[in-house]
């Protein structure tokens, strides 16, 4: 079974509507991360929580929010899709490994596509 | 807001030859990563690079981190397509790392 798994993997739904992507891990690891990737401009950081109680935003946050509703869990909403937002999604998750750069371990993505 | 480049942003090259794309900033990185991307996947991890001209290798892949650590170079020896995907970097201080756009690599049988 993958470590890092991501609901649903394909979505398609219209501009307004509200949406939830689910991320889950077996990874037993404190930190977890939701990315967009648009063709040419690579991974973007939406938001990233290092523990259950610690939420950040990233580069991206804006139509954004996100919920770690347990270590394994960390789903992001669009509360009002915009026709923008269609992009791949990523979640990843990674440990702490001291001054190195962590090890990002990635879900497979979930396309979203918004009409 | 520190920023990565990469180059070329796609490249099709045939089975057996060699090939290099590149990772640049004008900011200093403490480390370096690269990642690579097979279509309908998450980027998995390839290789972390941590000294300035540090030179690691991964079978037929060779990783080289700049001596002034704001450049780095994936170098691959007798391409295959299995090689085929989107190669990224990502650098940065301690966790807040940044991704490069990726390059786009395709080798043909």
């Amino acid at each position: 079974d993958a470590d890092v798994t991501q609901t649903p993997r394909n979505r398609i739904t219209k501009t307004g509507k509200r949406i939830m992507l689910e991320c889950s891990q077996t990874k037993g690891h404190d930190r977890m991360y939701w990315y967009r990737q648009d063709p040419g401009l690579g991974l973007r950081l939406i938001y990233y929580s290092f523990d259950v109680k610690d939420i950040n935003k990233g580069e991206i946050s804006d139509g954004y929010s996100v919920s770690r509703q347990a270590q394994a869990k960390f789903s992001l909403s669009l509360e009002s899709a915009i026709p923008n937002q269609t992009a791949l999604y990523f979640c990843a998750t990674s440990d702490l490994t001291g001054n190195l750069l962590d090890t990002q371990y990635f879900g497979p993505g979930t396309r979203l596509t918004v009409l | 807001t520190q920023l990565l480049e990469q180059s070329p942003q796609f490249l099709s090259i045939q089975e057996g030859e060699n090939l290099t794309v590149y990772c640049n900033s004008s900011s200093v990185f403490s480390s370096l990563q690269w990642y690579r991307q097979e279509p309908g996947e998450g980027p998995v991890l390839l290789v972390t690079v941590v000294t300035g001209g540090e030179v690691k290798k991964l079978k037929r892949l060779t990783f080289q981190f700049g001596d002034a650590r704001k450049d780095s170079s994936l170098h691959i020896t007798a391409a295959q397509p299995g090689d085929t995907g989107l190669y990224l970097c990502a650098g940065g201080p301690g966790q807040n790392f940044v991704f490069g756009p990726g390059t786009r690599l395709s080798v043909l049988p």
